[in-house]
């Protein structure tokens, strides 16, 4: 069973860039949630989706954005990129959306300069 | 809202000894609660979890944590710390107010083991 993946692992970019990072959820499950975790801090819900949609989201501008595939894998796209966007980029995946277990991949670490 | 307080930003512990890592809750109802462990550079890893059954959970790697309502507390603990213990350490509460799962995360206590 292959666990929840992600890439690229690292990444350095501008101010006012955009980036996509990509997440492979883990086999059998529907449910992508994405987190941002500044150095020092705990992960921060950016939003989830469940069956292709956006199920929720926290306190993020709509410059965070997100797809879907019909694969369960995810995109994470941050568009006009700030320098308090660098952090780690986790993506976790759980059975369903109500099921509370969620399952991490390693991370992409952004570095916006 | 739910929301999790870990009381030490960092435990300093010698091989060997016990290991406390302190966590208060809030939740306006029974809440699921969770440890997960962070290595450096490395993603996020289930330690154990807490989902209204026994009050005692066992996790991984001989940790385990009581849940105790009436002070409202999620304490980890391991009765000997080993070198390969040293990380950070988050407590979670899961929030389901909005119909679907999120986490929320304590800031997190590094534990620091020294030989």
């Amino acid at each position: 069973e292959t666990g929840v993946t992600q890439s690229p692992t690292h990444l350095i970019k501008t101010r006012g860039q955009q980036v996509t990072l990509r997440c492979s959820s883990q086999s059998g499950h529907n449910t992508v949630s994405w987190y941002q975790q500044a150095l020092g801090q705990g992960p921060q819900f950016i939003f989830q989706y469940y069956r292709e949609e956006e199920n929720g989201r926290g306190n993020f501008p709509p410059r965070f954005s997100g797809l879907q595939f019909p694969n369960y894998s995810s995109e994470l796209n941050v568009n006009a990129l700030e320098l308090d966007d660098s952090a780690l980029y986790l993506c976790a995946s759980s059975l369903s959306s109500a099921q509370e277990t969620q399952y991490f991949g390693p991370g992409t670490r952004l570095l916006v300069l | 809202a739910q929301s999790v307080t870990q009381l030490d930003s960092h435990v300093s512990v010698s091989e060997g000894t016990p290991v406390l890592l302190r966590c208060n809750y809030s939740s306006s109802y029974s809440p699921s609660l969770f440890w997960y462990v962070q290595h450096p550079n490395k993603g996020l890893q289930l330690l154990l979890k807490y989902t209204s059954a026994a009050t005692l959970v066992k996790g991984i790697n001989g940790f385990e944590a009581e849940f105790k309502k009436s002070e409202t507390s999620f304490h980890l603990t391991k009765p000997s710390a080993h070198m390969s213990d040293a990380a950070e350490y988050f407590c979670v509460v899961s929030d389901r107010a909005s119909g679907y799962s999120t986490l929320t995360f304590g800031k997190g206590t590094m534990l620091l083991v020294s030989p």
